[in-house]
């Protein structure tokens, strides 16, 4: 399979938790974006990679958000803290720049 | 701030029948634009895109308008099968940068 991959697919924590995903993206693509994506919306862009540089965090990306791609390959995206409302799907999301965007499955994360 | 937006939530059709889902966009620059597919559970799925030096693009069964003088997309969906059943959502760009996503329209095909 020559697709994005994430995982886990399914994440449930408690309130004030840390947890972590990953994303592998397509191998030759060295773009990859985070979204994050509630119940009847569309994805909302929280951040980007150009190969190992960060390019671009979103508003919504709050200091408890922290993404990382230290050899511009697989990355993760870490929450400190998790509330209720981090409740979402996170999507991971790969081109070659210029290109339509290939995702993941997601991730969906369940804060009790 | 720049959007992307649906006129129609929920859209139900006929098995059979063309499927036209409606999306307008406020950002002129935008050069760059994307129609996804989503399944329950599922990533978004790359349907068909189009640029804005052009105003019809077509794939098999579906087909995407794009008229910049009003900033409205259209995708089409001919003779629509119960496997389209999901979301549609489109999508902006421009100069590569990131993409912009609208609030999705569900699409129910019945028998």
């Amino acid at each position: 399979d020559t697709g994005v991959s994430q995982d886990p697919r399914h994440k449930i924590t408690k309130r004030g938790q840390n947890v972590t995903f990953r994303c592998d993206p397509i191998s030759e693509h060295n773009r990859l974006y985070w979204y994050r994506q509630t119940l009847g919306q569309g994805p909302e862009f929280l951040t980007y990679f150009q190969n190992e540089a960060q390019l671009e965090k979103s508003r919504l990306l709050s200091d408890r958000f922290s993404a990382e791609r230290p050899k511009g390959s697989f990355s993760t995206l870490e929450i400190q803290r998790t509330e209720q409302g981090d409740s979402a799907m996170y999507l991971c999301a790969s081109n070659r720049g210029n290109e339509k965007l290939f995702f993941g499955s997601g991730t969906q994360l369940s804060v009790l | 701030g720049e959007s992307v937006g649906l006129h129609l939530p929920t859209l139900s059709v006929q098995e059979g029948d063309n499927s036209i889902i409606n999306c307008a966009y406020s950002n002129s620059a935008s050069d760059y634009f994307i129609w996804y597919k989503q399944e329950s559970g599922k990533g978004p799925q790359f349907i068909i895109d189009i640029r804005s030096n052009m105003d019809k693009r077509q794939g098999q069964r579906v087909t995407v308008l794009l008229n910049k003088t009003v900033k409205h997309l259209s995708l089409q969906i001919a003779a629509t099968q119960p496997g389209d059943s999901a979301v549609y959502f489109c999508a902006e760009t421009h100069n590569t940068d990131k993409l912009i996503f609208g609030t999705g329209t569900r699409l129910q095909v019945f028998p």
